[in-house]
């Protein structure tokens, strides 16, 4: 069956603007996760969904992420007066009964 | 908190040589320990996990609790085993991945 997808591939936006990353996970998977991964570092994890609600977001950098999911499905990603810090590829992870993560091709983000 | 270090960022082998990734790791529970990797173009993907104590693809990996390390080995290397790979840990609820800055395994023919 198809794997964890995400669009887009590439996002280039200006700094100061507002940005949105989508992600569809593998159909039944009921756990959802996002990650960072800056340049030459290790994905690092932002935030968890069990279903609809976010059960761990200790992850976020700040208040202008925010992630939702709310038919427990595909989730969004939002990050606000985006910054060149925030430049990074974001990934997307799901997992069912057996808890192994399947990840996504990535977003790559750029803030000029 | 729980830390993953990888220390090395670039392992260089030839073609037939035994190959160790090193991972050491910092965890105040009882560790669940990964490795995942990621071939040239392709999506990060799930090598192996301590609890199945299998060998996938010629490769291996051994938690020590005592050196709280989960090296990962192969005896023989194979051109098709260049990829960076990433070592994790999981936390008691399952619901995190901590991962370490990676190792890049270059063989060479």
């Amino acid at each position: 069956g198809a794997g964890v997808s995400q669009t887009p591939s590439n996002k280039v936006t200006e700094k100061g603007k507002y940005v949105e990353l989508r992600c569809d996970p593998i159909s039944g998977h009921t756990a959802l996760y996002w990650y960072r991964q800056s340049l030459g570092q290790g994905p690092e994890f932002l935030i968890y969904f069990q279903g609809t609600g976010a059960a761990d977001d200790s992850g976020l950098p700040n208040d202008r992420f925010f992630a939702v999911r709310p038919e427990g499905s595909v989730s969004t990603l939002k990050i606000q007066r985006t910054e060149r810090g925030d430049s990074a590829v974001y990934l997307c992870a799901s997992s069912g009964d057996t808890d192994t993560q399947y990840f996504g091709p990535g977003t790559r983000l750029t803030v000029l | 908190a729980q830390r993953v270090t990888q220390p090395e960022k670039l392992l260089s082998v030839f073609k037939g040589a035994p190959v160790e990734l090193k991972c050491n790791y910092s965890y105040s529970g009882s560790p669940e320990l990964f490795w995942y990797v990621q071939y040239s173009r392709q999506r990060l993907q799930l090598l192996l996990r301590h609890i199945s104590r299998e060998s996938i693809k010629g490769f291996t990996a051994d938690l020590n609790k005592g050196e709280t390390s989960f090296h990962l080995k192969k005896p023989f290397a194979q051109e098709e085993d260049s990829a960076m790979y990433y070592c994790a840990l999981s936390n008691n609820a399952g619901n995190m991945l901590t991962f370490g800055g990676g190792t890049r395994l270059m063989v060479k023919p």
